[in-house]
């Protein structure tokens, strides 16, 4: 597609259920970025990928929180036993490369707890 | 680790004034100094960024200013519009994988 790709756009559910939320980069884009955006709040950096891999998992707020990619393309972030502070707008990005490049943003997902 | 802080959190300008937000990153490193603006409900868009290698940068209303010395980086737009309402992100990154965002600018451009 012509831009990056979340899906699905809004997700309700229950506190102690797992969700998956999915990202489908821009074609071409090795780089993939995963953030949090809480109500009215920045962009809270959760973890990134070159490639398939990922170097840096520290963002991450609990093991709770995985994320994965494979074929260098779609990328998914599961939330186990999510929690009410889990709601925010999950927001991914890709790049061309890792190191100094924009990012573009898909529109996000907006993930409620109840 | 890097951090970056913004300023103002809110402004609120007149239609055809001037808006200036700053910040100020720790990472002498930092070398990629972008801006995002976020529009009510959409996704952030990157509307200008600068590298070390140059202070200014201009793109017709909005333009980028970096202090490397100081550490810090301003946007201004001038001849604000109603469309310019909207929250500004700044960030920097040290040309590693990791870029780090200001808080964010909620701005008001008053008809």
């Amino acid at each position: 597609g012509a831009g990056v790709s979340q899906s699905p756009s809004n997700k309700v559910t229950e506190k102690g259920k797992d969700v998956e939320l999915r990202c489908d980069p821009i074609s071409g884009h090795t780089a993939l970025y995963w953030y949090r955006q809480s109500l009215g709040q920045g962009l809270e950096f959760l973890i990134y990928f070159q490639g398939n891999s990922a170097p840096d998992k520290s963002g991450l707020p609990s093991d709770r929180f995985s994320a994965e990619r494979t074929g260098g393309s779609v990328s998914t972030l599961t939330i186990q036993r999510t929690q009410q502070e889990d709601s925010a707008v999950y927001l991914c990005a890709s790049s061309l490369e890792y190191s100094n490049q924009p990012q573009h943003f898909g529109d996000g997902t907006r993930l409620s707890i109840l | 680790g890097e951090n970056v802080e913004q300023h103002p959190s809110t402004l609120s300008v007149q239609e055809g004034d001037s808006a200036v937000i700053k910040c100020t990153y720790s990472d002498s490193a930092s070398n990629y100094f972008p801006w995002y603006k976020q529009e009510l409900g959409k996704r952030p868009q990157l509307i200008i960024d600068i590298r070390s290698n140059v202070g200014e940068k201009k793109d017709q209303r909005i333009a980028v200013t970096l202090n490397k010395t100081a550490k810090h980086f301003s946007l201004h737009i001038t001849e604000t519009q109603p469309e310019d309402s909207a929250v500004y992100f700044c960030a920097a990154n040290t040309g590693g994988f990791k870029t780090i965002f200001g808080a964010g600018t909620r701005l008001f451009v008053k008809a």
